[in-house]
């Protein structure tokens, strides 16, 4: 089955800077892809659906100031959290619609912690 | 509001015993439904899904779920536990006309298996 990759995996970051997290789709053309957040022992999240070579759609209670969302190509889409916090600290999982097969594919994905 | 129920947060088999995880929807108009499965630190794996043609899926792994309109549900099953299918499991929804990654997931269900 097609192929979601996140990176990375694990970030650790100093509270303040920005981190980036890369979502691709490695065996196919992915025109849409989601981003979610996963708190402990909690359900998902849907943060925004980020659209390629448009503004990224947030869902109510998103900060789109602080969650970055660029589609630039068919293939990636980037999170950046911008000036973390420790109450960033989430697993944030990406997926990416396969528009042919109709299937959702999800990401590994990565686990940020703000010290 | 639209939402996703899935009765115990916890379930606990014996190898080779019946699994049975539930999942309730509250809607009127019968949405499509998933079945994800998620090991430790990893993103989701789809098990099955429902899109309104048989009301008995087969999925991967042995799992298979019922889809019954009359009482909302759509459980997940599986004749005989293995020890790989500890993980946590989620039931998710999408509801018509709704964004091809907009789920609504369940708060989740942690399967283990004991020897």
């Amino acid at each position: 089955g097609a192929v979601v990759s996140q990176h990375p995996s694990r970030v650790i970051c100093k509270s303040g800077t920005s981190v980036k997290i890369e979502c691709r789709s490695l065996d196919f053309q992915a025109t849409t892809m989601f981003w979610y957040r996963q708190f402990p022992k909690k359900s998902l999240m849907l943060m925004a659906t980020s659209n390629e070579g448009s503004k990224a759609t947030y869902e109510q209670g998103v900060e789109k100031d602080k969650f970055l969302i660029n589609h630039a190509s068919l293939t990636l889409s980037t999170l950046t959290v911008t000036s973390a916090h420790p109450e960033d600290s989430s697993f944030y999982i990406c997926s990416a619609w396969d528009g042919p097969t109709g299937e959702l594919f999800f990401g590994e994905g990565s686990r940020l912690t703000v010290l | 509001a639209q939402s996703v129920t899935q009765l115990g947060s916890h379930v606990s088999v014996s190898e080779g015993a019946l699994v049975l995880l539930r999942c309730n929807y509250s809607s009127s108009v019968p949405p499509y439904l998933f079945w994800y499965v998620q090991y430790p630190n990893q993103g989701l794996q789809l098990l099955l899904k429902y899109t309104s043609a048989a009301t008995l899926v087969k999925g991967i792994n042995g799992f298979e779920a019922e889809f019954k309109k009359s009482e909302t549900s759509f459980h997940l099953t599986k004749p005989s536990a293995h020890m790989s299918d500890a993980a946590e499991y989620f039931c998710a929804v999408r509801w018509y006309g709704g964004s091809q990654g907009n789920l609504i997931f369940g708060k989740g269900t942690k399967l283990s298996v004991k020897p």
